[in-house]
């Protein structure tokens, strides 16, 4: 069925690297913009980043540029956030979500989530 | 990228209908038909409510509706329903491929 699974999530020290992975199915992945979201303990929704149907363009939200980056892999269906010198406030359940053929379309599916926890 | 605006809480009855805002800026909410609404349950992924200010996704019942004024969009919830007792965020388009949440409002429905 149409859905998305993330995996990669768990607790890492502050500094430390983590790469998070969103496998799609049941969908034409490769026609889609797809986001990542991330929901800190008991708070609301932040966006991350985005990347376009074909992973040439990128955008990240300011508080993760040039520690985040986000790719694809449309051959494997799959989506990553490779997440370097992390910091305790990016404790968070991690979403990736999808976007539409348009890239300004809204966030239509989304995956259960996976948490990181960045503790020393 | 400062968080939209939304109350915290909103409650009513069964039956009854409620309203909840959303404020942005000229910036975001208004300068863009773009805002979405999503439902989130306890322990659940968030859904799609409302996209591009009034659409409803198939599926979504006809009860959820939305809007926009100026900087303000709004969700309004008819015909309140116990299941429809959930967290509510809005989110908008805010121009360079970023996007905004509001903080998240808390329905209860007595």
């Amino acid at each position: 069925q149409v859905q998305l699974v993330e995996s990669g999530g768990g607790v890492v020290q502050p500094g430390r690297s983590l790469r998070l992975s969103c496998a799609a199915s049941g969908f034409t992945f490769s026609r889609y913009a797809m986001h990542w979201v991330r929901q800190a303990p008991g708070k609301g929704l932040e966006w991350v980043a985005l990347i376009s149907y074909d992973g040439s363009s990128k955008y990240y939200t300011d508080s993760v540029k040039g520690r985040f980056t986000i790719s694809r892999d449309n051959s494997k269906n799959t989506l990553y956030l490779q997440m370097n010198s992390l910091r305790v406030e990016d404790t968070a359940l991690y979403y990736c979500a999808r976007g539409g053929l348009i890239v300004v379309d809204a966030f239509d599916l989304w995956g259960q989530g996976t948490m990181v926890t960045v503790s020393s | 990228q400062s968080a939209l605006t939304q109350p915290r809480s909103v409650s009513g009855s069964p039956g009854q209908s409620v309203t909840i805002s959303c404020t942005g800026t000229s910036s975001d909410v208004g300068g863009y038909n773009y805002v979405s609404w999503y439902e989130q349950h306890p322990g659940k992924a968030p859904k799609l409510m409302i996209n591009d200010v009034t659409k409803r996704p198939s599926g979504v019942p006809d009860r959820f509706s939305g809007s926009k004024s100026g900087n303000t969009a709004s969700l309004t919830i008819s015909g309140l329903q116990a299941e429809d007792e959930a967290d509510y965020y809005c989110c908008s388009y805010a121009g360079s491929y970023t996007w905004v949440f509001g903080g998240g409002t808390k329905l209860t429905v007595l």
